[in-house]
């Protein structure tokens, strides 16, 4: 079965570095995703990405955060200056259409 | 605003019971209501979704407008259920999952 595949899977940065989350969605889907969950907290939404832009962001998502599909394949998420509290566990998904989010395994970002 | 409710932050039940996993939700149009399952050291997986009205081992859930509830529920709950389930709404084809806090299911013998 088709996997989306994220790496790292642990992620520790000091405050104020750069962080550069990979993912690989699934290759026939369309639909990209960043969800976030802090430790203890729910799973939240960060943006989602279409036809090469992207079509929808929280507030969390603010300048600090972009996203790039720089090529045909993967999908990252970039943290400019990371702070203590985007210490998180960060979900990467993708779907073909509403009834077919696959997540991936997540990157446990610790920024200390 | 959207909202997914969760009320229950742990759901103990021995092996054999019912099982109920409430939801509630806030929206004001239509949404589309999913189930999602994470079980230890595993990525969210997809359990049902109301649009389907399946049922997937063994659970079911019945989206109530009137209630604006979508329960997810299982008559006789096996200790391979234990896991975190999310219950989540979408809008549209394409958009944001909306989750809530989720509930710890643990199941013993």
């Amino acid at each position: 079965e088709p996997e989306v595949t994220q790496t790292p899977s642990h992620q520790v940065t000091q405050m104020g570095q750069e962080v550069i989350l990979r993912c690989v969605p699934i290759s026939n889907h369309l639909y990209f995703y960043w969800y976030r969950q802090i430790l203890g907290q729910k799973v939240e939404f960060l943006v989602s990405f279409y036809n090469n832009e992207i079509s929808e962001k929280s507030e969390i998502f603010d300048d600090q955060f972009s996203v790039e599909r720089p090529d045909g394949s993967n999908f990252t998420l970039k943290i400019r200056s990371t702070k203590l509290e985007d210490s998180a566990m960060y979900f990467c998904a993708s779907s073909r259409s509403l009834y077919g989010y696959t997540f991936g395994s997540g990157t446990r970002l610790t920024v200390v | 605003a959207q909202r997914v409710t969760q009320p229950e932050k742990l759901l103990s039940v021995f092996k054999g019971a019912p099982v109920e996993l409430k939801c509630n939700y806030s929206y004001s149009g239509s949404p589309e209501l999913f189930w999602y399952v994470q079980y230890s050291r595993q990525r969210l997986q997809l359990l049902l979704r109301h649009i389907s009205r399946e049922s997937i081992k063994g659970f079911t859930a019945d989206l109530n407008k009137g209630e604006t509830s979508f329960h997810l529920k299982k008559p006789f709950a096996q200790e391979e259920d234990s896991a975190m389930y999310y219950c989540a709404l979408s809008d549209q084809a394409g958009t944001a999952l909306i989750f809530g806090k989720g509930t710890t299911l643990s199941v013993s013998s």
